[in-house]
């Protein structure tokens, strides 16, 4: 069975602050692995993917992800944090096109 | 707008009664998903189709539950005799299925509130 774990229910940073939220996967096979963030009241919007080609990952809005497979890991990162980045994200995994499996989420607040 | 829509995108109901939701997938997209999302949690897997056919349900989808595509185009989903555990969101993706990896494109989802 597949899944995905997110550490921390609750990032804060400073604006202009590094961004990082952990995600840790478990999988028997290679995974394919994401990153969704949901806005208030909003559905998903993929913010990147990890498909087994290169292992960092970039996406929108200056975010990246690097897949590391002796560490399970799909930690998101954004070299500076942005009002606009405060919501909730969520990292995914699944097998091909099948359906995806979500962590439990990260909500992200950035202090002015 | 040439998304993912669903209507509606709220609904209060009380317990016991019956209720159903529409999802339009983007045109051509010949794989739809039902994901359900509670306060705090991220979203889980209902069911999905390929086309008309449904090739996957989640031990989620209760008795009480029931989702149809019977075109292959837009998708609905039925609970019956509703209880206040079914209050969520409601979320709907579509995708094409061709080569390689087929990105699911999110509609804005549909909040269930059950009195």
């Amino acid at each position: 069975a597949q899944s995905v774990t997110q550490l921390g229910s609750h990032v804060s940073v400073s604006e202009g602050a590094l961004v990082l939220l952990r995600c840790n996967y478990s999988s028997s096979v290679p995974p394919y692995l994401f990153w969704y963030v949901q806005y208030p009241n909003q559905g998903l919007q993929l913010l990147l993917k990890y498909t087994s080609a290169a292992t960092l990952v970039k996406g929108i809005n200056g975010f990246e992800a690097e897949f590391k497979k002796s560490e399970t890991s799909f930690h998101l990162t954004k070299p500076s944090a942005h009002m606009s980045d405060a919501a909730e994200y969520f990292c995914a995994v699944s097998f091909g096109n099948e359906k995806l499996t979500f962590g439990t989420g990260t909500r992200l607040t950035i202090i002015p | 707008d040439t998304g993912v829509s669903q209507d509606p995108r709220h609904k209060i109901t009380k317990r016991g009664q019956n209720v159903t939701f529409r999802c339009d997938p983007i045109s051509e997209h010949n794989r739809l998903y039902w994901y359900r999302q509670t306060l705090g949690q991220g979203p889980e897997f209902l069911t999905y189709f390929q086309n008309e056919a449904q090739l996957e349900k989640s031990r989620l989808l209760s008795d009480r539950f029931s989702a149809e595509r019977p075109k292959g185009s837009f998708s609905t989903l039925e609970i019956q005799r509703t209880e206040q555990g079914d209050s969520a969101m409601y979320l709907c993706a579509s995708s094409l299925l061709t080569g390689g990896y087929n990105e699911q494109f999110f509609g804005p989802g549909t909040r269930l509130t059950v009195l």
